[in-house]
Parts: C-alpha cells; sequence; structure tokens
C-alpha cells in the first residue's frame, strides 16, 4: 500500500527555535497532503491543507505565520514551526491524497512528537 | 459544522470475543464516514468507508460497519477478534463538497489473551 514516511519522529527543541517537519508520499504522488495536531486524549485536529505548488489553507484558528506550509513537489510537504514555544508541543500527522476528490483515502504518516522546553 | 463522538475511550475484549466500537455523529448535511486504526508507532490506516449506498460497509481484518441515518451513527464490529487487533481505531466524518475531515477522540481496543 501506499507510504506515508514524516521525519524526524521526535524532536524536543528550546523555546524560541524553529523545527522543521517533514512528510514524504514514497511510492505515489500526492495532489493534496493534510496537516494534523493531536493533542492527548483528543482528536485529530486539521491544521492546514496544501496543494503541490500553491498556498495552503488554514483551518480557522491556526496561525499561518507561525507554521509554515511548504508543499513543493509532489512528493514532499514541510511544516516549519517559527519561534516554537511550550505550548506548541503537540503530535503533528501529515496524510497525503492521491487525486482530487476529497473522498480519496488520506495515506497519514506515522507522526512527530515535538516537545519544545 | 459536524462532529464526532466516540463515547469509548478503553474497550477491552477477550480474544474470540465479538466487539463493537460506538461512532456518532452530527452533522446538518449528509455525510460520509471513514473508520481508520492505528497500530503501535504507525500510521493510520483505511479499515472502511461509507460514501452512499448499502448502508453495511465491509472492511479489512474482518471489520464491518453499519451507517444509520436515523440514529445518526456508524458503529465497528467485528465478529470475533484477535490479538493483533489491538490498536486505537479513529471514526472520521466528512460532508460532500468539503474534504475536511473531522475525527473522533479515538477508542483503544486492548484484546486479553
Amino acid at each position: 500500500g501506499a507510504v506515508v514516511s514524516q521525519h524526524p519522529s521526535w524532536v524536543i527543541c528550546k523555546s524560541g527555535t524553529s523545527v522543521k517537519i517533514e512528510c514524504r508520499s514514497l511510492d505515489f504522488q500526492a495532489t493534496t497532503m493534510f496537516w494534523y495536531r493531536q493533542f492527548p486524549k483528543q482528536s485529530l485536529m486539521l491544521m492546514a491543507t496544501s496543494n503541490e505548488g500553491s498556498k495552503a489553507t488554514y483551518e480557522q484558528g491556526v496561525e499561518k505565520d507561525k507554521f509554515l506550509i511548504n508543499h513543493a513537489s509532489l512528493t514532499l510537504s514541510t511544516l516549519t514551526v517559527t519561534s516554537a514555544h511550550p505550548e506548541d508541543s503537540s503530535f503533528y500527522i501529515c496524510s497525503a491524497r492521491i487525486g482530487t476528490s476529497p473522498y480519496n483515502e488520506q495515506f497519514f504518516g506515522p507522526g512527530t512528537r515535538l516537545t519544545v522546553l | 459544522a459536524q462532529s464526532v463522538t466516540q463515547l469509548d475511550s478503553q474497550v477491552p475484549v477477550f480474544e474470540e470475543a465479538p466487539v463493537e466500537l460506538r461512532c456518532n455523529y452530527s452533522s446538518s448535511v449528509s455525510v460520509y464516514l471513514f473508520w481508520y486504526v492505528q497500530y503501535p508507532n504507525q500510521g493510520l490506516q483505511l479499515l472502511l468507508k461509507y460514501l452512499s449506498g448499502s448502508t453495511l460497509v465491509k472492511g479489512i481484518n474482518g471489520f464491518e460497519a453499519e451507517f444509520n441515518k436515523s440514529q445518526t451513527s456508524f458503529h465497528l464490529r467485528k465478529p470475533s477478534v484477535h490479538i493483533s487487533d489491538t490498536a486505537e481505531y479513529f471514526c472520521a466524518t466528512g460532508t460532500f463538497g468539503n474534504e475536511k475531515l473531522t475525527f473522533g477522540t479515538g477508542t483503544r481496543l486492548t484484546i486479553i489473551p
């Protein structure tokens, strides 16, 4: 089946620094990629939707200047958490979808745990 | 706006016993529904989905779910579970014309030998 990888799987950083998380579709081309955030014992919350070659669409309440998303190719999307603070500590999950139909399956990465000290 | 409720955060079940994981949704428009499974240290995998048609949907690994519009439910069932079914299960819903998925909080299924 289609595989999505995330790197790194976990990262610890100091407050005020920036962290980049990569999401790659390994064996397929993803027209659309999604970034989610998951807090303990809570559901996945969609942060943004990105289409290759265009600007990401952010959900209400998500700061686009803080969470920079780049979808430069059909196999790679990156999420950069700028000037990270402890409240940004969370589990970040990406998914990738083949084609443009919203009913197509999303293939999920294993997630990246970010801890900001 | 739609929402998804998974009332059971944890469900322990003996091996070879049947299981039902509950999912209820709330939406003012027609929805499509998914069940995803997350094994330890892995990404979410699609178990099954309902778009339209037959309300009984069969998925992978012997799971099935039934869409009940009147009760706004999409419960997941398996007649006989195995140790390998130990995982976190997420119900998700979307509305037609909108690609955003809304997830429930997940149910941790633990199989007792």
